[in-house]
Parts: structure tokens; C-alpha cells; sequence
């Protein structure tokens, strides 16, 4: 299976920061890859497919690119909203694999 | 508006069994491909089975191949989980998932279930 990776496990930062979250695949997954934000008890909402391409309703902030075996996730200009949990996946084969998840946190 | 709604969680006894439904609307169900991911309570994300519009691939991921069976009605809209000799780490919320994309293939997941939770435990 293909392993994901995600640094970092937690990151502080503050309302206007920008942030990147990185992902890095074991092997290449071309641009294969989502990216996924989660609030407590709520589902995971897609943002980002095919590495960098935005999905419909989720705010030009979020960027995503990278292929091949390293991605990253960037947020221009940190929101009180986006303070979440965001996992990478890969969906290069039919047995899907997640990040371990990032949190997002106020400092 | 696109919506899928699981049902059939709840406690169980380590060995038993369980069958979560996921019901669709707002699409044309029979055109996606159908996945059930689940959530270990304070863990990440993990895959769990794949199923494809006509029910004719079906795909798991080890931790369950050979004691979960994923299944799909499309004439009443419906994809189904059958959970057999559960084990205590099969504790967790199971989401029902939709595929993005029309076409064959895999793709990302865009539409999620509210999650049902499943608890084995004596």
C-alpha cells in the first residue's frame, strides 16, 4: 500500500498567517492526491483535487501543488474558520490511503 | 440537493455482527462509484471499501477483506456495509462517501455521509 505522510502533526499559528501543510506519498502517485478538511464531529469536506485543483464553494485561499511523491497545502491568509483538522489523501489505486491528519491551531 | 444519510450503528459484542445502510439522494446514484471510509474515535481517516456504479468491482482494505461485505442496491438508491466478527478496533464512525467524478476510475471523495457509529465492546 501507499503510505502518506504529513508534516507537521500540529501547527500554531495566528488569524492571517500563511500556512503550508506537506504531503509526501512513498511512491509516485502522479497528481493523485486530495485534500480534506475536518471539523471536530463534523465529516471531512474535500477542498483540493488532482493536487491543485480547487473544489466548487471552497475560498481561493486554499491552494494546493506538488505531483509525483510530494504535495503541499497552502492557506494565503489564515481565517478564524480554517482552524481544523486537514488530511491528505492519494486515490493513485482502488485501496485509498490518508495522511495521519494535520491540526490547525490558534496560537 | 446531494445527500447521504447512514443508519444501522450502534454497541455490539466483540464477534458479532452489524449492517449500516447509507441511504442517496440529489444524484443519479447508479452513475458513481461508493466508498465507506471510517474514523476511529480522536484517530485519523482510514478507507474501508470501494464498490462501482454497477457493483461489479469491489475493492477492500486488508483490516477488514474476508469479514466485511460491501453491497449496493440502485434501485432503491441504497449501498450497504455487512460487518461481520467485529473486533474492537473496529470501533469508529463510518462515513458513507460518494466519488467525484462521473467516469470510471477512482477520483476524490466530495460528498460525505454524517457518520453512524459503530462500538464493539462486551
Amino acid at each position: 500500500d501507499i503510505q502518506m505522510t504529513q508534516s507537521p502533526s500540529t501547527l500554531s499559528a495566528s488569524v492571517g498567517d500563511r500556512v503550508t501543510i506537506t504531503c509526501r506519498a512513498s511512491q509516485s502517485i502522479s497528481t493523485w492526491l486530495a485534500w480534506y478538511q475536518q471539523k471536530p464531529g463534523k465529516a471531512p469536506k474535500l477542498l483540493i483535487y488532482e493536487a491543485s485543483s480547487l473544489e466548487d464553494g471552497v475560498p481561493s485561499r486554499f491552494s494546493g501543488g506538488g505531483s509525483g511523491t510530494e504535495f503541499t497545502l497552502t492557506i494565503s491568509t489564515l481565517q478564524p474558520d480554517d482552524f481544523a483538522t486537514y488530511y491528505c489523501q492519494q486515490y493513485n489505486n482502488y485501496q485509498y490511503t490518508f495522511g495521519q491528519g494535520t491540526k490547525l491551531e490558534i496560537k | 440537493e446531494v445527500q447521504l444519510v447512514e443508519s444501522g450503528g450502534g454497541l455490539v459484542k466483540p464477534g458479532g455482527s452489524l449492517r449500516l445502510s447509507c441511504a442517496a439522494s440529489g444524484f443519479v446514484f447508479f452513475n458513481y462509484n461508493m466508498n465507506w471510509v471510517r474514523q476511529a474515535p480522536g484517530k485519523g481517516l482510514e478507507w474501508v471499501s470501494f464498490i462501482s456504479g454497477s457493483g461489479r468491482y469491489i475493492y477492500y482494505a486488508d483490516s477488514v477483506k474476508g469479514r466485511f461485505t460491501i453491497s449496493r442496491d440502485n434501485a432503491k438508491n441504497s449501498l450497504f456495509l455487512q460487518m461481520n466478527s467485529l473486533r474492537a478496533e473496529d470501533s469508529a464512525v463510518y462515513y458513507c462517501v460518494k466519488i467525484r467524478s462521473v467516469v470510471a476510475g477512482t477520483d476524490a471523495f466530495d460528498i460525505w455521509g454524517q457518520g453512524t457509529l459503530v462500538t464493539v465492546s462486551s
